[in-house]
């Protein structure tokens, strides 16, 4: 089945820095990516996503690279904010499988 | 947010209690999750339903026994649960499960099995 690896575990960076975090699948399959947002006490809600054909997508702050060949793909917070502090997660899946895989979450804190 | 709600919010049991976690889902969805969250550990697949038909099952103990009456409840029945069950335990909702549609959560109910 798929495997996701997911690092770091824990990013601290100062307000209006990048944050980069970076997951592995092993599943070369797998054909979609979305990044969770769970902020304490809350529910995981999707931020972005993407899919297969293209190798990266943007959404004001954030943005998502994929590399196929590597089987890699990451999230990148620009201007990093305090309320951006929360644990995200990335997930992957193919469309033969019903489920998303989770990688094990990377606790963000952004120091004001 | 009222897409996809669960009831109860917390819970506390005994290892000899019966007890079930609901979830409704308000998005005309026609697939639903349970997912485990336990500390320090990445979101555990428990069960899917499409259809209401339960398509997976990830090697779940038998004390949890799922139910999806139709397309917008499911339960989650607990009996003789263990300490180590203690987690929280989320219920998602999306629409063609094959498909790679965008899965929305529901809050949660906290459980504590003492």
């Amino acid at each position: 089945g798929e495997n996701v690896e997911q690092h770091p575990s824990t990013l601290s960076v100062q307000e209006g820095d990048s944050a980069v975090i970076k997951c592995t699948y092993s599943d070369s399959a797998s054909n979609y990516f979305p990044w969770y947002k769970q902020e304490l006490g809350k529910r995981p809600q999707l931020i972005i996503d993407i899919r297969s054909n293209v190798g990266e997508k943007k959404d004001q702050r954030i943005a998502v690279t994929l590399n196929k060949t590597a089987k890699h793909f990451s999230l990148h917070i620009t201007e990093t904010q305090p309320e951006d502090s929360a644990v995200y997660f990335c997930a992957a899946k193919h469309t033969g499988r019903r489920a998303l895989t989770f990688g094990s979450g990377t606790r963000l804190q952004v120091q004001p | 947010e009222t897409g996809v709600t669960q009831t109860p919010r917390h819970l506390v049991m005994g290892m000899t209690n019966k007890k079930s976690l609901k979830c409704e889902q308000h998005l005309g969805h026609n697939a639903m999750y349970w997912y485990k969250q336990s500390a320090k550990k990445p979101l555990e697949l428990m069960f899917v339903y499409s259809l209401e038909e339960r398509v997976e099952n990830n090697s779940v103990p038998s004390r949890f026994s799922p139910e999806c009456p139709n397309s917008s409840h499911l339960f989650l029945h607990l009996h003789t649960l263990q300490p180590e069950d203690s987690a929280l335990y989320l219920c998602a909702s999306s629409q063609e499960a094959l498909a790679g549609e965008t899965q929305y959560f529901g809050p949660g109910t906290r459980l504590l099995v003492l």
